[in-house]
């Protein structure tokens, strides 16, 4: 049964760098056909897709913070990390990772997610 | 750039009442429209793909439709679990969520 769990520090000083892990358990992390996700969602408001990285290594970040993040994966210890520069207040939310589903002609989508992990940018 | 609109932001309604929620785009989209259900503390959990399509598990009295710029979850008979926030995505290009409708118990 394929399990995610984000890890990673709970609080961030403004203007370093924001380092999460999504460890991936029950499917090998460069499987074919799939990708990962990550999405945040500040307290009390909705959701915010952050960036993806494919199998082929490809990666696609969200326009408004395309140049301050970095997905990766490390195939070793089959996680997947996201790097977020520069954090500031706004940053503040619940870091989901997903696992993204794939059928030609259904389009693609986020399933399952891990539970999540709220970092706080405070000084 | 897209937008994606849900109506209403919230919505009060009774234990076996019909529920409908709705998803607009700002320009017409494909299809690739998906539905997720939020309970308080969780994370999120795929209900509906491909705009119609039920995801493996979720209960039939889920169900979704809509083309082009506006889309539909239904919930055909409330149960007190489906108390929860509610949000569509389209995955046309860049993944993008509507801003969420929150069900609550009348």
């Amino acid at each position: 049964q394929l399990q995610l769990q984000e890890s990673g520090p709970g609080l961030v000083k403004p203007a370093e760098t924001l380092s999460l892990t999504c460890s991936v358990s029950g499917v090998p992390i460069k499987s074919s056909d799939y990708y990962w996700g990550w999405i945040r969602q500040p307290p009390g408001k909705g959701l915010e897709w952050i960036g993806s990285i494919y199998n082929s290594g490809n990666t696609y970040y969200n326009p408004s913070l395309n140049s301050r993040v970095t997905i990766s994966v490390d195939t070793s210890k089959n996680h997947v990390s996201l790097r977020l520069n520069s954090v500031t207040v706004a940053d503040s939310a619940m870091y989901y990772c997903a696992y993204g589903g794939y059928r030609y002609g259904y389009g693609n989508w986020f399933d399952p997610w891990g539970q999540g992990i709220l970092v706080t940018v405070s000084s | 750039d897209i937008q994606m609109t849900q109506s209403p932001s919230s919505l009060s309604a009774s234990i076996g009442d019909r529920v409908t929620i709705t998803c607009r785009a700002s320009q017409s989209s494909c299809n690739y429209l998906n539905w997720y259900q939020q309970k308080p503390g969780r994370a999120p959990k795929l209900l509906i793909y491909a705009a119609s399509s039920l995801q493996s598990g979720v209960p039939s009295r889920f169900s979704g439709s809509g083309s082009g710029t506006e889309f539909t979850l239904t919930i055909s008979s409330l149960q007190p679990e489906d108390f929860a926030t509610y949000y569509c995505q389209q995955s046309c290009a860049t993944p993008l969520f509507g801003q969420g409708t929150k069900l609550e118990i009348k």
